[in-house]
């Protein structure tokens, strides 16, 4: 079954405002996370690592002060698109890293209109 | 050094056939190679993967082939089924207790029936 879980699994929001998307690393504690991002077609891009108790790790290019991510627990990370616009819209996937690999999440699907 | 190179960009297989990927790094200090297999709206979720020190894993109808000279590995998936038809990833990992996984660009498999 699903190692882990996002929720929500789709969401549509205005221009400017925020939204939260949640994962949960189940059965196991998690301390590192990571967050991506995938366009259509397109491969997954690292936007950030998420570390338990302690600042995330943002890739080249990606705006720490628009995507602030937050891994207050060891099971549970949070990634918030601040002030989102249309050029936001994606996919974004997060995973947990657990004994040598990654497991990833369904993914949610933002579309900012 | 830090990409890893995936061809074909798309394939189309008919069903009983044998479809191959393949994906080739530059850094050597990559020391672990897993397949991602993806549907449309979901995550990503591991297939097979493979650590340098052998040449081939098969776990069913997939196989991992790997040339450690040549840095270049590939995937085969035999019997092919319309089921397998997906987006598969090939990915690297570098050593040294990091879990970051640089992704090739992705092949799209289509299996006919």
């Amino acid at each position: 079954g699903a190692v882990v879980s996002q929720h929500p699994s789709w969401v549509i929001c205005k221009s400017g405002t925020s939204v939260k998307i949640e994962c949960r690393s189940l059965d196991f504690q998690a301390t590192t996370m990571f967050w991506y991002r995938q366009f259509p077609k397109q491969s997954l891009m690292l936007m950030a690592t998420s570390n338990e108790g302690s600042k995330a790790t943002y890739e080249q290019g990606v705006e720490k002060d628009k995507f602030l991510i937050n891994h207050a627990s060891l099971t549970l990370s949070t990634l918030t698109v601040t002030s989102a616009h249309p050029e936001d819209s994606s996919f974004y996937i997060c995973s947990d890293a657990r004994e040598g690999e990654q497991f990833f999440g369904p993914g949610t699907r933002l579309t900012v209109l | 050094q830090q990409q890893v190179k995936q061809s074909p960009q798309s394939l189309i297989v008919q069903k009983g056939g044998i479809s191959i990927i393949n994906c080739a790094y530059e850094n050597t200090a990559f020391d672990y190679f897993p397949w991602y297999q993806q549907f449309p709206g979901k995550g990503p979720a591991l297939l097979i993967a493979i650590r340098p020190d052998v040449s081939e894993k098969k776990e069913g109808r997939f196989t991992i082939s790997f040339n450690k000279s040549a840095k270049q590995f590939s995937l085969h998936i035999m019997d092919s089924q319309p089921g397998d038809s997906a987006t598969y990833f090939c990915a690297a990992k570098r050593p040294q207790g990091s879990y970051k996984l640089i992704f090739g660009s992705g092949t799209r498999l289509l299996v006919r029936p």
